[in-house]
């Protein structure tokens, strides 16, 4: 069972500031590290899948950048608005023969909460 | 992306009895589904792998013999907890991956209350 923590567990910030949180995952037999985002009575969203050190992938004003040599990942959120509210997962997948799907481990999250 | 949808989207049931939950896949032929379970302030933690046509694959710990997975057509795969008990009450989601992506679409989760 991977080990795989997410930090703050929870994030208050006002509209319009700019946020970003952590996800640390074993960096051995990596092989994708997935976001997503999940509102309260809503179905996980993905928002990224990366496999490559060094990636970046941006999502409107959302990004997210992968460190897997030492195990990391951050997401950023730039200009919070109250919409983004949720609560944001991450799950890094081993790597099994070139592919894992299926094996998602994930962190316990980072709820965040943005005020109007 | 893919849309799931379960149901029912909550449950309470007397402890013993049998719970079904239903995952579909609406606009997707899905060979391969997954259920997870969230407890109170854990997070999602995969059960089982369910494949079409075939047995379903259990993680360690995940007892078979409670948690039935009948994966009969490429849009729906049953989760039913035999004899659920307290312990049993949970957060049950469920997902598919589309294509090759590796990218996992879920359903909206069903809370199960176990009395």
């Amino acid at each position: 069972i991977l080990n795989v923590e997410q930090s703050p567990q929870s994030l208050h910030v006002q509209e319009g500031d700019s946020t970003n949180f952590t996800c640390s995952f074993p960096s051995s037999n990596f092989y994708a590290l997935h976001w997503y985002r999940w509102e309260t009575a809503k179905s996980p969203e993905a928002l990224f899948v990366m496999t490559l050190n060094g990636d970046e992938k941006k999502k409107g004003r959302i990004s997210a950048t992968l460190n897997t040599k030492e195990g990391y990942s951050y997401l950023y959120i730039k200009g919070s608005q109250p919409e983004d509210s949720a609560t944001y997962l991450c799950a890094p997948t081993p790597n099994a023969g070139g592919t894992s799907y299926g094996k998602l481990t994930f962190g316990q999250g980072t709820i965040l909460t943005v005020h109007p | 992306g893919a849309v799931v949808s379960q149901h029912p989207s909550r449950v309470i049931c007397k402890s013993g009895t049998s719970v079904k939950i239903e995952c579909r896949s609406l606009d997707f032929q899905a060979t391969t589904m997954f259920w997870y379970r969230q407890f109170p302030k854990q997070s999602l933690m995969l059960m089982a792998t369910s494949n079409e046509g075939s047995k379903a694959t259990y993680e360690q710990g995940v007892e078979k013999d409670k948690f039935l997975i009948n994966h009969a057509s490429l849009t729906l795969s049953t989760l039913t907890v035999t004899s659920a008990h307290p312990e049993d009450s949970s957060f049950y989601i469920c997902s598919i991956v589309q294509g090759n992506t590796d990218t996992q679409y879920f359903g909206p989760g069903t809370r199960l209350t176990v009395l």
